[in-house]
């Protein structure tokens, strides 16, 4: 079945730090990937997506890359601020249409 | 505009109990999912409603039923409660029911089973 692994936390890093959160994933056909974000207290909070291979999905300075050939969707930015700190989850969605998850990778930066 | 709603935000049963917990989605959208997510752990998808019929469900045992209104909004309910059913149970609603669709969630229900 579909599946996603993603790297273990928590992951500790100093402000204006290079983040990558390792995303991988198991399924037939075309998924489409996701990154999602949960600060906290709060909500999960989509963060990007991408829909087919090569595409790329951005926003707030974070950006994820749908490598097919490597089954990979990384999660990466290039200067982390203390305002990042969450959690962050790698979902995909595939041919049965349920969105499946990873475990979820905390990130904590420090000032 | 408001986001997605639920309520309540803290419930206490005990073993045996039956509980619902309600959602109300965002303005605009047309399709619920309820996902049950354990301390430290990823969601896992408990149904999806469009039309006020369940669409999709993964899985969870019958004990879990939902129920979608006209007005979108909908209930989880969870029967013979079990001390395993403790989790933060999340709402997300989207448009037109498609998974691809970006789905919004709102702030959770935490279910203590005592």
């Amino acid at each position: 079945g579909n599946s996603v692994t993603q790297m273990e936390g928590p992951v500790t890093l100093s402000e204006e730090a290079f983040l990558t959160i390792n995303c991988t994933y198991t399924a037939t056909g075309y998924p489409s990937l996701f990154w999602y974000v949960q600060y906290p207290g709060e909500g999960l909070q989509l963060l990007l997506k991408a829909t087919k291979a090569d595409d790329k999905g951005s926003n707030k300075g974070f950006e994820a890359t749908y490598r097919k050939e490597t089954t990979s969707f990384h999660l990466e930015k290039g200067s982390v601020q203390v305002s990042d700190s969450a959690v962050y989850f790698c979902a995909l969605v595939g041919n049965n249409r349920k969105l499946i998850w990873g475990l979820g990778t905390s990130l904590a930066v420090n000032p | 505009d408001a986001g997605v709603t639920q309520s309540p935000t803290h419930l206490i049963k005990t073993r045996g109990q039956q509980v619902t917990l309600r959602c109300s989605p965002k303005s605009g959208h047309d399709t619920v999912s309820w996902y049950q997510q354990a301390l430290g752990q990823g969601p896992q998808f408990i149904f999806q409603y469009y039309e006020e019929e369940e669409r999709q469900r993964g899985n969870f045992p019958d004990r879990f039923s939902g129920h979608q209104f006209p007005n979108y909004s909908s209930e989880l309910n969870v029967n013979a409660l079990l001390l395993g059913d403790s989790a933060l149970y999340l709402c997300a609603s989207s448009l037109d029911g498609g998974m691809t669709d970006t789905q919004y969630f709102g702030p959770g229900t935490r279910l203590t089973v005592l």
